[in-house]
């Protein structure tokens, strides 16, 4: 069972135009949700979080949305910038629960210069 | 660089083998996790340990599998016999709270 699920392998944009990463959920436990980059031959690395008293959380650039009666949360990159070319694994945690993350599939995002 | 360190980076063994990894964590982190990552999928969690209690593990660690982290230190996965299917990326993280930080993992190939 997929409990966070990101149905979009792949994704491509063009330099400076945004990038939106789509991420869902099943378990309505979930409190917490993190988005991770990763690039080749590297260990993911935590990009922004998001509590879910929250509905938005920025950081730079980057920008996520949450909503809760959807069980939906999604990463805007904006400006998209040929560097972030990377996986994106969209990640939740129950946090009065169990102690793991828990990981969608990843899409793949390609930023055309 | 005080980021976790995983050795070794390559480990191609044959199968029946018995092969062992290493994880050192941030050092202020109290929390350690193993992940697995096979192609095309997501981080999948093995096990965790709080400082040197291993807490919780995930019904993917078979016999085969055993991890330690002695003194809450560095930890240890270990799988014993060797089968393709364990052929993976093998990730280790460690935390004090969130966000938990990766290492850049050991690729296991089991021929």
């Amino acid at each position: 069972d997929q409990q966070v699920k990101q149905n979009s392998p792949s994704l491509s944009v063009q330099e400076g135009r945004i990038s939106i990463l789509n991420c869902d959920y099943t378990n309505s436990m979930f409190d917490y949700f993190l988005w991770y980059k990763k690039y080749p031959a590297e260990g993911p690395t935590f990009l922004i979080s998001i509590s879910s008293i929250k509905d938005k959380n920025e950081d730079g650039r980057f920008t996520v949305f949450l909503n809760k009666s959807a069980k939906h949360l999604s990463l805007h990159i904006v400006p998209s910038q040929p560097g972030d070319s990377a996986v994106y694994f969209c990640a939740a945690i129950d946090q009065g629960g169990s102690e793991k993350l828990v990981f969608g599939k990843g899409t793949k995002l390609t930023v055309n210069p | 660089d005080t980021g976790v360190s995983q050795n070794p980076r390559h480990k191609i063994t044959k199968r029946g083998q018995n092969v062992t990894f290493r994880c050192d964590p941030i050092s202020e982190h109290n929390r350690l996790y193993w992940y697995r990552q096979t192609l095309g999928q997501g981080p999948e969690f093995l096990t965790y340990f709080q400082n040197e209690a291993q807490l919780e593990k995930s019904r993917l660690l078979s016999d085969r599998f055993s991890a330690e982290r002695p003194k809450g230190s560095f930890s240890t996965l270990e799988i014993q016999r060797t089968e393709q299917g364990d052929s993976a990326m093998y990730l280790c993280a460690s935390s004090f709270g969130s966000p938990l930080h990766f290492g850049n993992g050991t690729r296991l190939t089991v021929t």
